[in-house]
C-alpha cells in the first residue's frame, strides 16, 4: 500500500485554468504538507496542516488554496494558473512536530502552457 | 536560518563506501541535522537524522563533527540503487525550515 499518494501524477493545462491536486496518506499521521520543487530542484515548503488546521502558510500567492477535509487528506487547488506555476508538487506527512521523518508522495508534475 | 553547503556531485564505485559531506558552520544548538535522498522521478526519502552523537540505521550512518559545524553521511556499501540526490538539512523542529537546497548528486558506477 502506498503511504502517501497523490493524483494526478502528471497535469498539463493552459494558462488561466483552475486545477486541483489531491493527496491522501494512510499512515495515521496528523500533519500534512505541500512542497514545490522548481526546475533547479529546490524543494520549498508551501503549506502545512495539523489536524485539519493550517499551521504554515509560506509566501504563496492567494491563487493557491489548500483544503484538508480530514487528517488523511490535503488537497491543493490552484486558480488562474500561470507559466511560473509549472513545477513538481509534493505532498508529505509526518507525525507531530518535525524532528523526525517526513514521508513524501511521488509528486505531481504540473505543466502550464 | 542556518544554511548547509554540499558538493554538487560525487561519484562512487559499486560496493564501496561513500562519504557525503555537509558543512553547516552557522548551526545552532537546537538544530537537528537531517538527511534525505531523492531518487529519479520520486519524492524525497528520509535517510537519517541526528543532533550531537553519531547515528546508525539500516540505510546509513551519520557522523557529526564534535563542533557540529559539519557532518558526513556514510553509505557503507554503495549500490546502483543508491544513485540519487542527497540533501543535508538543518531542522529546529519546524517544517518551515525544511527547505531543501540543491543537494549532492551521487553517481554509482558499476
Amino acid at each position: 500500500d502506498t503511504a502517501v499518494s497523490q493524483t494526478p501524477k502528471y497535469l498539463v493545462t493552459q494558462m488561466g485554468n483552475d486545477k486541483s491536486i489531491k493527496c491522501e496518506q494512510n499512515l495515521g499521521h496528523d500533519t500534512m504538507y505541500w512542497y514545490k520543487q522548481d526546475s533547479k530542484k529546490f524543494l520549498k515548503i508551501m503549506f502545512s496542516y495539523n489536524n485539519k488546521e493550517l499551521i504554515i502558510n509560506e509566501t504563496v500567492p492567494n491563487r493557491f488554496s489548500p483544503k484538508s477535509p480530514d487528517k488523511a487528506h490535503l488537497n491543493l487547488h490552484i486558480n488562474s494558473l500561470e507559466l511560473g506555476d509549472s513545477a513538481v508538487y509534493f505532498c508529505a506527512s509526518s507525525q507531530g512536530q518535525v524532528t523526525g521523518e517526513l514521508f513524501f508522495g511521488e509528486g505531481s508534475r504540473l505543466t502550464v502552457l | 536560518d542556518a544554511k548547509t553547503t554540499q558538493p554538487n556531485s560525487m561519484e562512487s564505485n559499486e560496493e564501496e563506501p561513500v562519504h557525503l559531506p555537509c558543512n553547516h558552520s552557522t548551526i545552532s544548538g537546537t538544530d537537528y541535522i537531517h538527511w534525505y535522498r531523492q531518487l529519479p522521478s520520486q519524492g524525497p526519502e528520509y535517510v537519517i537524522h541526528g543532533l550531537t552523537s553519531n547515528v546508525n540505521n539500516r540505510m546509513a550512518s551519520l557522523a557529526i563533527a564534535e563542533d557540529r559545524k559539519s557532518s558526513t553521511l556514510i553509505l557503507h556499501r554503495a549500490t546502483l540503487r543508491d544513485a540519487a540526490v542527497y540533501y543535508c538539512i538543518l531542522n529546529r523542529g519546524s517544517a518551515r525550515q525544511l527547505t531543501f537546497g540543491s543537494g549532492t548528486q551521487l553517481t554509482v558506477l558499476p
